[in-house]
């Protein structure tokens, strides 16, 4: 079935630097690649999402790209600020049904 | 107005109990979806039901059982709770039957002493 990798586990930026997060899949029948954010005790919410038919896909400081011969899909966050602190999960479509399986999270950490 | 709601937001009991969580959308979404997030944050979909018929159920025990009165409800009886169901659950909708964005609820912390 469908895997999903994502690293790095924890990061650590400065206030106005970029962040990478980077996901790897295995199933290369997989067509929807969504991000989502989720603060300290607050439910997941979507940030960012990709179809296999885009590489690429912007909305203002978030951005997302996707590999599909490589099977990986990163989230870029420009000009980082301490609301961006939270955990950031990716996923992708698989399982006997398509559903989302998602990746184990990065903690990010923005410092002032 | 909240679009995913579910109750009780916190659930302390012990082991052995039987415990439900309900959950309502007022998206008028046609799937909606039960996840667990454990103690490291992993978040692992349980159930999945659209318009009130079961479509995923991925390696669930049998001790917990989802039920879909109407493709706006989805709720969650758990029997015989164990150490280890403690974690945050977390209801979700989405529209249609082509994955694309879920909407979660606020999530229900059950802790079992």
């Amino acid at each position: 079935g469908e895997n999903v990798e994502q690293h790095p586990s924890t990061l650590s930026v400065q206030e106005g630097d970029s962040a990478v997060i980077k996901c790897t899949y295995s199933d290369s029948a997989s067509n929807y690649f969504p991000w989502y954010k989720q603060e300290l005790g607050k439910r997941p919410q979507l940030i960012i999402d990709i179809r296999s038919n885009v590489g690429e896909k912007k909305d203002q400081r978030i951005a997302v790209t996707l590999n599909k011969t490589a099977k990986h899909f990163s989230l870029h966050i420009t000009e980082t600020q301490p609301e961006d602190s939270a955990v950031y999960f990716c996923a992708a479509t698989g399982g006997s049904q398509g559903n989302l399986i998602f990746g184990k999270g990065t903690k990010l950490s923005v410092k002032p | 107005d909240t679009a995913v709601s579910q109750t009780p937001k916190y659930l302390v009991t012990q082991m052995g109990n039987d415990k439900s969580i309900k959950c309502e959308q007022n998206l008028g979404h046609d799937t909606m979806y039960w996840y667990k997030q454990d103690s490291k944050k992993f978040l692992k979909i349980m159930f999945s039901y659209n318009n009130k018929e079961l479509i995923i159920n991925e390696t669930v025990p049998n001790r917990f059982s989802p039920k879909s009165p109407d493709k706006a409800h989805l709720n969650l009886h758990i029997n015989s709770l164990e150490l280890g169901d403690s974690a945050v659950y977390f209801c979700a909708s989405s529209q249609g039957s082509v994955v694309g964005e879920q909407f979660f609820g606020p999530g229900t912390r059950l802790t079992v002493l």
